[in-house]
């Protein structure tokens, strides 16, 4: 029964291609992030939703579109691959604000050849 | 800004030895802090978290972590390693409002040795 969770778990694709990562979370929970974790492990913040409104939204290329068709779900779409894009990709979720805890997927491992 | 310092990348420690992992945060606010466990392929796990209220707090996995405000710390320590605590262990501030963003540390890999 898993909490968040993400798919694919591996993407493996060519630069310049459109790929897209989904994620879905069965918390119940009204906020959704998307962070980058690089091949330091330094993780840092992409994209937040609350009730699929954006409400956080880093310095990140505009080729990274989020999408959040309805509270339980947040998309992240990516146009035009680079090489620098390859990461590890983490959802997460939290219920509100208030310092709540944030629950993680699994993440997708992206590499660009 | 919020920001968080994590000293020593990487901690070597024997089996049944002390744990100690440090953390140092900058906050012009009360801060929420956290700590989170991820092992290899995996994506994070909270091991425990501070709010409010008792500055000592326990977490999974015997983990348990004090916030000292004037330290600006919050340190997480275990009493006794088991080889199966190690993992990359991430301390993160927030400031609690209404984005509710997490600000990470740069994460310290424990390794545990029998």
């Amino acid at each position: 029964d898993t909490a968040v969770s993400q798919t694919p778990k591996y993407l493996v694709t060519q630069m310049g291609n459109d790929k897209s990562i989904k994620c879905e979370q069965n918390l119940g929970h009204d906020t959704m992030y998307w962070y980058k974790q690089d091949s330091k492990k330094f993780l840092k913040i992409m994209f937040s939703y609350n009730n699929k409104e954006l409400i956080i939204n880093e310095t990140v290329p505009n080729r990274f579109s989020p999408k959040s068709p309805d509270k339980a779900h947040l998309n992240l779409h990516i146009n035009s691959l680079e090489l620098g894009d390859s990461a590890v990709y983490f959802c997460a979720s939290s219920q509100g604000s208030g310092g709540q805890p944030q629950h993680f997927g699994d993440g997708t491992r992206l590499s660009i050849l | 800004a919020q920001s968080v310092t994590q000293l020593g990348s990487h901690v070597s420690v024997s089996e049944g030895a002390l744990v100690l992992l440090r953390c140092n945060y900058s906050s012009s606010v009360p801060p929420y802090l956290f700590w989170y466990v991820q092992y290899p392929n995996q994506g994070l796990q909270l091991l425990l978290k501070y709010t409010t209220g008792a500055t000592l707090v326990k977490g999974i996995n015997g983990f348990e972590a004090e916030f000292k405000k004037s330290e600006t710390s919050f340190h997480l320590t275990k009493p006794s390693a088991h080889m199966s605590d190690a993992a990359e262990y991430f301390c993160a501030v927030t400031n609690g409002g209404g984005y509710n963003k997490l600000i990470f540390g740069a994460g310290t890999r424990l390794a545990v040795h029998p």
